[in-house]
């Protein structure tokens, strides 16, 4: 089993709100390490969205927005766009793994 | 800031496979490297990273006995090798930057283009 859960799947019609979670537990998102997000086009490498759970990196459009509660993180796109549609992977550290962990990711298609 | 890999590899199961990396536009022993398969239509899966001024690596649980990362200063180079191929192995094999450890655990940026490795019986 996974040691972060995502939904399989989010679909949405251009310019729609969509949120995409990421559960963890009491060893990695639950206590004190950060969640950081990854938006991967089919056969491209992965892309930084989303560090620290809320920043975006310089050049992220600001659509993009991350939170974090628990041991639950969140990924909004606001304002869908045609482009968005890709895969989307959140990662964090997990003390008992002593390693980094991501989620299964969740694929994101534009109606 | 760029991580360029080495090309596509074809493998006998049983075989050792090795992947460069290799680093430009920023001071190289500054930084860890990270490496980070995705097996076909699959997830990422994180197998450790080397110190890059160091040289001390730390592996994922899962592959500790079978990879080495090392790297070469001279030429901001960084290395994996996974040993005892099987099938399983088959997957794209990325390297990644991070900084040193903050405390919060760190995020990939950037990543390499992606290495194919797929291994045969």
């Amino acid at each position: 089993q996974a040691v972060l859960t995502q939904p399989p799947s989010v679909s949405g019609t251009p310019g729609q709100r969509v949120t995409l979670s990421c559960t963890g537990g009491s060893s990695n998102i639950g206590t004190h390490y950060d969640v950081h997000w990854y938006q991967q086009v089919p056969g491209t490498a992965p892309k930084l969205l989303i560090y620290g759970s809320t920043n975006r990196p310089s050049g992220v459009p600001d659509r993009f927005s991350g939170s974090k509660s628990g041991s639950s993180a969140s990924l909004v796109i606001t304002g869908l766009q045609p482009e968005d549609e890709a895969d989307y992977f959140c990662q964090s550290y997990d003390s008992r793994l002593s390693g980094y962990v991501f989620g299964p990711g969740t694929k994101v298609t534009v109606l | 800031v760029q991580l360029v890999q080495s090309g596509a590899e074809v493998k006998k199961s049983g075989a050792s496979l090795k992947v460069s990396c290799q680093t430009s536009g920023y001071t190289f022993s500054g930084y860890y490297i990270h490496w980070v398969r995705q097996a076909p239509g699959q997830g990422l899966e994180w197998l450790g990273y080397i110190n890059c001024n160091a040289g001390d690596a730390k592996y994922a649980q899962n592959f500790q006995d079978r990879v080495t990362m090392t790297r070469d200063k001279a030429i901001s180079t960084a290395y994996m090798e996974l040993s005892r191929l099987s099938s399983d192995d088959t997957a794209v094999y990325y390297c990644a930057r991070t900084q040193y450890w903050n405390g919060y655990g760190n995020w990939f940026d950037p990543w390499g283009q992606g290495t194919q490795v797929t291994v045969s019986s």
